[in-house]
């Protein structure tokens, strides 16, 4: 199967920005996904970026995707107690997603 | 709007017994899926389905048999379940495959 990785922990100062990395390895890949998950709870998706797209802006996230390197990252602006929680990207693969092994944001005072 | 209902939320087996997870969705979504949870390990997709009367293998499909007599349940069963086993299971259910939307996770344990 494909593997998407991911860093398994970052921790930021509140107010810092937060990065997260992603490699995937299916370059056909129509959509890249980036998906949060809060303690005790379900995955919902926060963003999401076309594979012919560079960059996406949502609010306080900026997607970033170098398909050459098949490199994709998260950036949380100006990042919240509220951010904490753990981040999956993903890769479309025909009916699937394939998920990373989530990355855990711990945003501190 | 409930969205994705899974039930039940907390189950102990011992091992060799049975049960059934079942998860339903008032979206009218084709595809569902079932996703396992495991620490470090990220998502990994047991079974899918998309669409009534159809599923299909998904990455770990092992001792799991699933059906989808509607459209808006997929059930997934353990026939004789192993420590191996236990973990978080989440279902899940989209347009596409596209955004997914999940339910809030069935913790199983197998002793």
């Amino acid at each position: 199967g494909e593997d998407v990785e991911q860093s398994l922990f970052l921790s930021v100062r509140e107010g810092d920005s937060s990065v997260i990395n992603c490699t995937y390895t299916d370059s056909s890949s129509t959509y890249l996904y980036w998906y949060k998950q809060e303690p005790g709870a379900g995955l919902q998706l926060l963003t999401y970026i076309f594979s012919n797209m560079d960059m996406k802006q949502d609010q306080r996230l900026t997607v970033l995707l170098n398909k050459k390197d098949k490199h994709l990252s998260l950036r949380i602006a100006d990042t919240q107690t509220g951010d904490s929680a753990i981040y999956f990207c993903a890769e479309s693969a025909g009916n699937m997603l394939t998920f990373g092994g989530g990355t855990r944001l711990m945003v501190k005072p | 709007n409930a969205g994705v209902t899974q039930t039940p939320k907390f189950r102990v087996l011992k091992t060799g017994q049975s049960m059934t997870l079942l998860c339903a969705q008032d979206m009218n979504h084709e595809y569902m899926y079932w996703y396992r949870q495991d620490p470090g390990m990220g998502l990994r997709l047991i079974h899918y389905s998309v669409g009534e009367g159809t599923t299909a293998k998904g990455e770990v499909p092992d001792g799991y048999n699933v059906s989808r007599l509607k459209k808006q349940n997929f059930l997934l069963g353990l026939e004789s379940a192993a420590p191996s086993q236990t973990s978080v299971y989440f279902c899940a259910s989209s347009l596409t495959n596209g955004e997914l939307f999940f339910g809030e996770g069935s913790r199983l344990t197998v002793l």
